[in-house]
C-alpha cells in the first residue's frame, strides 16, 4: 500500500519570496514521484516528475523538487513566486514496476492551497 | 496533440437520480482512469481500463457506479441513484500504457457534480 501526506493544507506567501510545499510519501515498493497543479476549475496540471537518476529534478514555471530516498520525501520549492502560482498542489506517487504489477493509478495527497499575495 | 475531454463540465442533480459523465482519451492511449476528488481532498481512483478491460475497480460503488470502455477509446461513468456523498469533481486520465511512458498520466478539466 502507498500514502502521501502533504503536511501543510494552505501555504501563504508574498509575492517574489520563496516557497517550499512539503511531501512524504510511505510505499513498501519503489516509486515515481509527481507534481500536480490545479487551477481553479480546471483539472491538473503535471509540474514535475521524478523516475530515476539525479534527485534533483526541474518542472515547468520555475518549480523544482528534491526526492529524498532515506527521508521518503518530495518537497516543492521555487525560489520566487508569483501571484499566478496561487494554485492547489498535489503530491503523488505510482508504482514504478507497474508495467509487471499492472498497479498503474496514483495515489495523491490530499493537497496544498498556494496563496500567492501581493 | 488535444488532451484529454470530458463532459459536461458541470452538472447539478437531486438525489436518487442518474446522471452520466463521458470522457475522450488522448488519441492513443490504452489506459485510462477514472478519479472522484471530494472538496478538499486529492484524487482517489475509481476504475482503471487497460484498452477495453477493466484492470482496476476495487474502489468503484458498485452498487452504484458503473462504467464501460466498449471500443477501447472513449468511456462513460454513470452513477444511479446518486447520493449527496457523490457530491465531487469526476476527472478522467489517460497515460500510453508503454514502459517507456513512466506511467505519466494526462488529466481533463473534470466534471463538477453537485447532488442536492
Amino acid at each position: 500500500a502507498q500514502s502521501v501526506t502533504q503536511l501543510d493544507s494552505q501555504v501563504p506567501v508574498f509575492e517574489e519570496a520563496p516557497v517550499e510545499l512539503r511531501c512524504n510519501y510511505s510505499s513498501s515498493v519503489s516509486v515515481y514521484l509527481f507534481w500536480y497543479v490545479q487551477y481553479p476549475n480546471q483539472g491538473l496540471q503535471l509540474l514535475l516528475k521524478y523516475l530515476s537518476g539525479s534527485t534533483l529534478v526541474k518542472g515547468i514555471n520555475g518549480f523544482e523538487a528534491e526526492f529524498n530516498k532515506s527521508q521518503t520525501s518530495f518537497h516543492l520549492r521555487k525560489p520566487s513566486v508569483h501571484i499566478s502560482d496561487t494554485a492547489e498542489y498535489f503530491c503523488a506517487v505510482s508504482d514504478s514496476n507497474y508495467m509487471d504489477t499492472g498497479r498503474r493509478a496514483l495515489t495523491f495527497g490530499s493537497g496544498t492551497r498556494l496563496q500567492v499575495q501581493p | 496533440e488535444a488532451g484529454v475531454a470530458q463532459s459536461p463540465r458541470y452538472k447539478i442533480i437531486e438525489k436518487r437520480q442518474s446522471v452520466a459523465f463521458w470522457c475522450n482519451p488522448i488519441s492513443g492511449h490504452a489506459t485510462l482512469y477514472w478519479y472522484q476528488q471530494i472538496l478538499g481532498q486529492g484524487p482517489k481512483l475509481l476504475i482503471q481500463f487497460q484498452n477495453n478491460g477493466v484492470v482496476d475497480d476495487s474502489q468503484l460503488p458498485k452498487d452504484r457506479f458503473s462504467a464501460e470502455r466498449l471500443k477501447g477509446v472513449d468511456s462513460t461513468l454513470k452513477i444511479q441513484p446518486a447520493k449527496l456523498e457523490d457530491s465531487a469533481v469526476y476527472l478522467c486520465a489517460s497515460s500510453s500504457g508503454l514502459a517507456g511512458a513512466k506511467n505519466i498520466q494526462y488529466f481533463g478539466a473534470g466534471t463538477r457534480l453537485s447532488v442536492l
